[in-house]
């Protein structure tokens, strides 16, 4: 089984400064990679698939990079709403599976 | 727009069976997978199975296989899961999710969650 691991656990930043978030994957996931976004008591919320593809109405101040197993993704400006948990995720044809790793807490410094 | 509703909160004791709901709209129900992940109290998402709901065939991930169920009704564009024997490690928000690509389009599984419900907490405790 593939194991997700991001880092920092947790990463504090000043808002208008730019975040930088990694996800490595124990093997290759090609760019089978998507990132989400999650903030209290709410669903996650889709970014970033396909490693680097921003997902409708995701502002472009958001971006991922990488292929294979190292990952980032980059928040360029950062506004108040965009403290929260992200997750980056691997998803697979066959077997089905689908690995998040244990989120980036990003808080305001 | 696509929306996932989901059922209440549920309270339930050790050993008992909780069944939760995901009722889909804004879309051709049959066209799209169902994913339901799970969140323990401060931590983090783990997914538990996928289901296909043309066909109602499933997949679920190990550590759930003989606990979980998952099936759907089209009728009402419903999908649940079904946990089983439950254990107080079991307290978590399930959420269900739509996979982003059309299942026969696609002809995969692998894929990323664009569309989720709101989640349901369930507590277990005696």
């Amino acid at each position: 089984e593939i194991v997700m691991t991001q880092s920092p656990a947790t990463l504090s930043v000043s808002p208008g400064e730019r975040a930088t978030l990694s996800c490595r994957a124990s093997q290759s996931v090609s760019s089978n990679l998507a990132w989400y976004q999650q903030k209290p008591a709410q669903a996650p919320r889709l970014l970033i698939y396909g490693a680097s593809t921003r997902a409708t109405g995701i502002p472009a101040r958001f971006s991922g990079s990488g292929s294979g197993t190292e990952f980032t993704l980059t928040i360029s400006g950062l506004q108040s709403e965009d403290f929260a948990l992200y997750y980056c995720q691997h998803y697979n044809n066959w077997p089905p599976q689908y690995t998040f790793g244990q989120g980036t807490k990003l808080e305001i410094k | 727009q696509v929306q996932l509703v989901q059922s209440g909160a549920e309270v339930k004791k050790p050993g008992a069976s909780v069944k939760v709901s995901c009722k889909a709209s804004g879309y051709t129900f049959t066209s799209y997978y169902i994913h339901w992940v799970r969140q323990a109290p401060g931590q983090g998402l783990e997914w538990m199975g996928i289901i296909n709901p043309s066909v109602s065939t499933t997949s679920y991930a190990q550590k759930f296989q003989g606990r979980v169920t998952m099936t759907r009704d089209t009728s009402t564009s419903t999908v649940y899961m079904e946990l089983s024997s439950l254990r107080s490690e079991d307290t978590a928000v399930y959420f269900c999710a739509r996979g982003a690509s059309d299942i026969v389009v696609s002809q995969t599984t692998a894929e990323y969650f664009q569309h989720w419900g709101q989640g349901t907490l369930v507590t277990v405790s005696s």
